[in-house]
């Protein structure tokens, strides 16, 4: 089975602090996703990535960096956390392009006070 | 903006009746098909994926798909409570990554 493991299941945040949520995938997959997830807006795209050291950004990247050094770790970056940031992220890989089949992780709940 | 979109419901079926799940997408140059479970607290996972029209049939569920209409549905045949959760249609469509729809919440009653 694919793993897809979070570093942290819930952390709490100052606004102004910089933010590193880790991500690794043990199943050699090429994809890489960072997502966040509100309620009542569903899942929403912030960064992906296809390959080592390639990043591309999604439907809200604002306010994020990532950074993908080794094929099996995403590390998703709140360069100055803000408290429209509290919410669930999500990673997620695949194994490659044209195979869309997402393998989420257990997701780590943030929250900036 | 390409859209797909889920009644949120709640939707509510006794136990071992059929529970059908509707999602309909916007850019019907939409190849790939997926449905999620999420359970509260939890994260997705996928338990269905269809690419052609038609329907696929896995255990319990059920998933069908109508191209011509950008129609997409998942039957959960035999529901148990333990069915209960919230189901997310997720579609391939010609962004970059999956777009996924704000889930049905179904409610599985003994």
């Amino acid at each position: 089975d694919v793993k897809v493991t979070q570093s942290s299941r819930y952390l709490v945040k100052r606004t102004g602090e910089k933010v590193f949520l880790e991500c690794v995938q043990d199943m050699d997959h090429e994809n890489m996703f960072w997502y966040r997830q509100d309620p009542g807006l569903g899942l929403r795209l912030i960064y992906f990535s296809y390959d080592v050291k390639m990043k591309e950004k999604g439907d809200i990247p604002e306010g994020y960096s990532v950074s993908r050094e080794k094929k099996e770790r995403f590390s998703l970056i709140l360069e100055s956390a803000s408290t429209n940031q509290t919410s669930m992220y999500l990673c997620a890989s695949s194994l490659q392009a044209g195979d869309e089949k997402l393998f989420f992780g257990s997701g780590t709940q943030l929250s900036v006070l | 903006q390409k859209e797909v979109e889920q009644n949120s419901g709640p939707l509510s079926v006794p136990e071992g009746a059929i529970a059908s799940l509707n999602c309909t997408y916007s850019d019907r140059g939409s190849q790939s098909f997926f449905w999620y479970r999420q359970y509260s607290g939890k994260s997705p996972e996928l338990i269905m994926f269809i690419y052609s029209n038609g329907d696929k049939e896995d255990g319990r569920f059920t998933a069908q798909l109508n191209k011509a209409s950008q129609y997409v549905s998942l039957l959960i045949r035999d529901s148990q409570p333990s069915d209960s959760a919230t189901y997310l249609c997720a579609v391939k469509d010609s962004g970059y990554a999956l777009n996924f729809g704000k889930g049905t919440s179904l409610l599985v009653t003994p």
